[in-house]
């Protein structure tokens, strides 16, 4: 079974500032997707970024960038110029593209602040 | 284009009644995903349906069942409640392309369940 590590309960970081969200995980799979979702007080999941595995290159999206090591089974979330939206909590997921199945495993979350 | 919907925002139950949780993906998306957000367990797999069919479960009990109808839209339905079961149930949809299964799950808001 896999699972997912986010081993920062909570963080914060000032306005216009750079945080890195640590996320580990653990798998024996070598086909697999990573994802960050942001789950903001509004309770509505949305979708950051995601991350194939066979890619080497780390993905970006706008102010949004991982830092996969595969080998290490890590898979980092760096903000920059941080906002007052994206205060939220960060969830990390991975999933297993081939075993036939496409459930989502989750961490335990970090919640991240932006103080103004 | 409309997100997923779940409905209803809210429901409170008591011990021992059956709860009905609905949802209805967007448009063009044939897979459905319920998850269960416990406060201290995070976010967990509960059900996939695809096409109309039970594709897969998580480590759930049999009074957690559910159902896919023609046009994708989804039902939860959780029996015997117990006190337990309150959470947030976040239900998540994602298309099919050519026969496979893309990775990007969309959520929508999710149902509080609240058993007293």
């Amino acid at each position: 079974a896999q699972t997912v590590t986010q081993s920062q309960p909570e963080m914060s970081v000032q306005e216009a500032e750079t945080v890195t969200l640590s996320c580990t995980y653990d798998t024996s799979e070598s086909n697999y997707y990573l994802f960050w979702y942001k789950q903001p007080p509004s309770r509505q999941m949305i979708l950051v970024i995601r991350q194939e595995a066979y890619k080497q290159q780390n993905a970006t999206e706008n102010r949004f960038s991982v830092n996969f090591q595969k080998a290490a089974k890590s898979f980092s979330l760096k903000i920059s110029d941080s906002q007052l939206g994206d205060t939220a909590m960060y969830f990390c997921a991975f999933m297993n593209s081939g075993a036939g199945s496409y459930q989502l495993t989750f961490g335990k979350g970090t919640k991240l602040s932006v103080i103004p | 284009e409309a997100g997923v919907t779940q409905s209803p925002t809210h429901l409170i139950k008591t011990r021992g009644q059956q709860a009905t949780l609905r949802c209805s993906p967007i448009s063009g998306h044939t897979s459905v995903y319920w998850y269960q957000q416990a406060l201290g367990l995070g976010l967990q797999f509960l059900l996939w349906y695809d096409e109309g069919e039970e594709r897969n479960r998580g480590n759930f009990p049999p009074r957690f069942s559910g159902r896919q109808f023609p046009n994708y839209s989804s039902e939860l339905n959780v029996n015997a409640l117990e006190l337990e079961d309150s959470a947030l149930y976040l239900c998540a949809s994602s298309e099919t392309t050519s026969g496979m299964y893309t990775d990007t799950q969309y959520f929508g808001p999710g149902t509080r369940l609240t058993v007293l």
